[in-house]
């Protein structure tokens, strides 16, 4: 069965420090994908990333990097020097090849204060 | 662009009372998805439809109900509504190539009283 584990329910950190949200995931499948979604307080839900099974290579965008690790099924993100706009729930979803039905974490709350 | 298209925003109804939520979207997507975001959780699919004509169930499909007459529209029906269907609930769509990036709506807050 799939599932999508974020065990950080809150993080709260100061403006300008790293902070690194963790995403544990479970599938039988050898091919299918993750993704990454921001839902900042307005509500809406904003695409991040999308990673494929095959690709294991890290991924840098501005002051955000993705950390993929099949080994241990992990898929973490880090906002480096993070600002108040950070502030967030943020998502990892799942899918599994041609299903495209996400599934979703339960989210992590960040909040950076100024 | 709109995008993907959600109303009405926000809706107050009464136990047992039916309403229809809308979505529309101008991308031309294949593929349109209803879920459902309760507080402190992630979000649950209830329904999907990878084109007009064509809906399946998600996790939660209890006390809904879809049709997909055109590409552009997939509205979700609550027939009797029930305090447990209070939640928010956001429409999305992805192209038909596999395992797209979902474009999402803004969401309807739906509160049953």
């Amino acid at each position: 069965a799939q599932k999508v584990t974020q065990a950080q329910t809150e993080i709260s950190v100061v403006e300008k420090e790293d902070v690194t949200l963790d995403c544990v995931y479970e599938t039988r499948d050898t091919t299918y994908y993750l993704f990454w979604y921001k839902q900042p307080p307005s509500g809406e839900l904003v695409f991040l990333i999308r990673r494929n099974s095959f690709d294991e290579q890290n991924e840098i965008s501005g002051r955000y990097s993705w950390n993929f690790q099949k080994s241990t099924s992990s898929f973490n993100f880090t906002i480096t020097a993070s600002q108040v706009v950070d502030s967030a729930v943020y998502f990892c979803a799942l899918s599994e090849f041609n299903t495209d039905k996400l599934i979703f974490g339960t989210g992590t709350r960040l909040q950076v204060f100024p | 662009n709109a995008g993907v298209t959600q109303t009405p925003k926000f809706r107050i109804l009464k136990i047992g009372q039916s309403m229809t939520l809308q979505c529309t979207q101008d991308m031309n997507h294949n593929y349109m998805y209803w879920y459902r975001q309760d507080p402190g959780m992630g979000l649950k699919l209830i329904y999907y439809s990878v084109g007009a004509g064509i809906t399946d169930k998600g996790e939660v499909p209890n006390g809904y109900n879809v049709s997909r007459s055109t590409t552009e529209d997939f509205p979700l029906r609550l027939e009797l509504a029930a305090p447990s269907q209070t939640s928010v609930y956001f429409c999305a769509s992805s192209s038909r190539a596999p395992n797209q990036p979902q474009h999402f709506g803004d969401g309807t807050r739906l509160s049953i009283l």
